[in-house]
């Protein structure tokens, strides 16, 4: 069955550590997409990254950084330098190519927050 | 480009009571879903639909119904409110199953007391 966890359901941190959020997920579609959200206090969901299940490589953008490793089910997310705008929860996502549905299965999410 | 646009943006209803979600997509997108996010938890799907005229349940569909008489519109329908649906509801669309990425609506918080 299809199903995202994410084991960490709150993470504190002081400002400029290095932070990462775990994901796990689970499926037997050999084709899926794997996604990371932010939602910051204000409510919205504000989309990080996509990545499809042929792709392993790891990712950079500035100080977020990317690990999708297909061996162990995991595409963890990790934070450089974290600031206190980082706050928010975040969410790992899965969608299955071969599911009628297209939707996404979310994870519980992880609440981040960075002190100062 | 307006993107997914839901309305209203906070509501409360009493017991009992019913009311609309309004969902509006202007990209032409295909699928449409409505979730519902709970305190401490992830979303949860309630409906979708794949086009014009196609809906069907999703994860939590009890005390909800849908439409999709258009492809632009996924209104969202509560009858008889009770207090387990005080949620945030997002709608979203996509345009296929590929793998194109959603786009999210900001946000609907019910509370029903």
């Amino acid at each position: 069955a299809q199903k995202v966890t994410q084991a960490q359901t709150e993470i504190s941190v002081v400002e400029k550590e290095d932070v990462t959020l775990d994901c796990v997920y689970e499926t037997r579609d050999t084709t899926y997409y794997l996604f990371w959200y932010k939602q910051p206090p204000s409510g919205e969901l504000v989309f990080l990254i996509r990545r499809n299940s042929f792709d392993e490589q790891n990712e950079i953008s500035g100080r977020y950084s990317w690990n999708f490793q297909k061996s162990t089910s995991s595409f963890n997310f990790t934070i450089t330098a974290s600031q206190v705008v980082d706050s928010a929860v975040y969410f790992c996502a899965l969608s299955e190519a071969g599911r009628s549905q297209g939707n996404l299965i979310f994870g519980k999410g992880t609440k981040l927050s960075v002190k100062p | 480009n307006a993107g997914v646009t839901q309305t209203p943006k906070f509501r409360i209803l009493k017991i009992g009571q019913s009311m609309t979600l309004q969902c509006t997509q202007d990209m032409n997108h295909n699928y449409m879903y409505w979730y519902r996010q709970d305190p401490g938890m992830g979303l949860k799907l309630i409906y979708y639909s794949v086009g014009a005229g196609i809906t069907d349940k999703g994860e939590v569909p009890n005390g909800y119904n849908v439409s999709r008489s258009t492809t632009e519109d996924f209104p969202l329908r509560l009858e008889l409110a009770a207090p387990s649906q005080t949620s945030v509801y997002f709608c979203a669309s996509r345009l296929d199953r590929g793998g194109h990425g959603y786009t999210f609506g900001s946000g609907t918080r019910l509370t029903v007391v």
